[in-house]
């Protein structure tokens, strides 16, 4: 079984700063990697696919990298509304996902 | 426009039954797995299992195999995820999830079920 481990579990930071959140898998998955942003009292919502890949709708303030073993979510500029729980995802048992443990991006 | 719609918030004892839905629109709901995704509390995201609607196969995350049922009709374009005897331990948000190639597109908007004496 992969397991995905993020890190850090809790990020500090104001607005207008730059956040890097890191997402390790314990085996290789090329680039199958997804994220997803989740507000308080909301769905999950699909920000990247296939590592670097923005969803529709998504900002360029968002951005994915990494293939392997380690991926990275970037948000270059962080706006008011980014502050909120993300979750990286693999599929290397499809149609079975696993999620990452989560990295809350919290107000400084 | 894609929608996945769930029933409303359930409350119920330990040991009762309950059955909750997801109702698919804008899609083919046929051709697409659907997933059911637990939170609970102040936790993280986990994949319970899946359904092709089409033929109605199911496959179970091991560790929610055997405590939870997931089933769907075709006809009305609808999933089920369902217990048969809840525990305390069962209160969560619940999510249902349409599955595109890479992993989830679309959410569901949740059902909170919350089970307590």
């Amino acid at each position: 079984e992969i397991v995905l481990t993020q890190s850090p579990a809790t990020l500090s930071l104001s607005p207008g700063e730059r956040a890097t959140l890191s997402c390790r898998a314990s085996q290789s998955l090329s680039r199958s990697l997804t994220w997803y942003q989740q507000k308080p009292g909301q769905a999950p919502r699909l920000l990247i696919y296939d590592a670097s890949n923005r969803a529709a709708g998504i900002p360029a303030r968002f951005s994915g990298s990494g293939s392997g073993t380690d991926f990275t979510l970037t948000i270059s500029s962080l706006e008011p509304e980014d502050f909120a729980v993300y979750y990286c995802q693999q599929r290397g048992n499809w149609p079975l996902l696993t999620f990452g443990g989560g990295t809350k991006v919290e107000i400084k | 426009e894609v929608q996945l719609v769930q029933s409303g918030a359930e409350v119920k004892k330990p040991g009762e039954s309950v059955k909750i839905s997801c109702k698919g629109s804008g899609y083919r709901f046929t051709s697409y797995w659907i997933g059911w995704v637990r939170q609970m509390p102040g936790r993280g995201l986990e994949w319970m299992g899946v359904i092709y609607p089409d033929d109605s196969e199911t496959r179970y995350s091991p560790s929610f195999q055997g405590l939870v049922t997931i089933s769907a009709d075709r006809s009305i374009s609808t999933a089920y995820l369902q217990w048969s005897s809840l525990r305390a331990s069962d209160t969560a948000m619940y999510y249902c999830a349409k599955l595109a190639n890479f992993g989830v597109d679309y959410w569901g908007q949740g059902t909170l079920v919350t089970v307590s004496s």
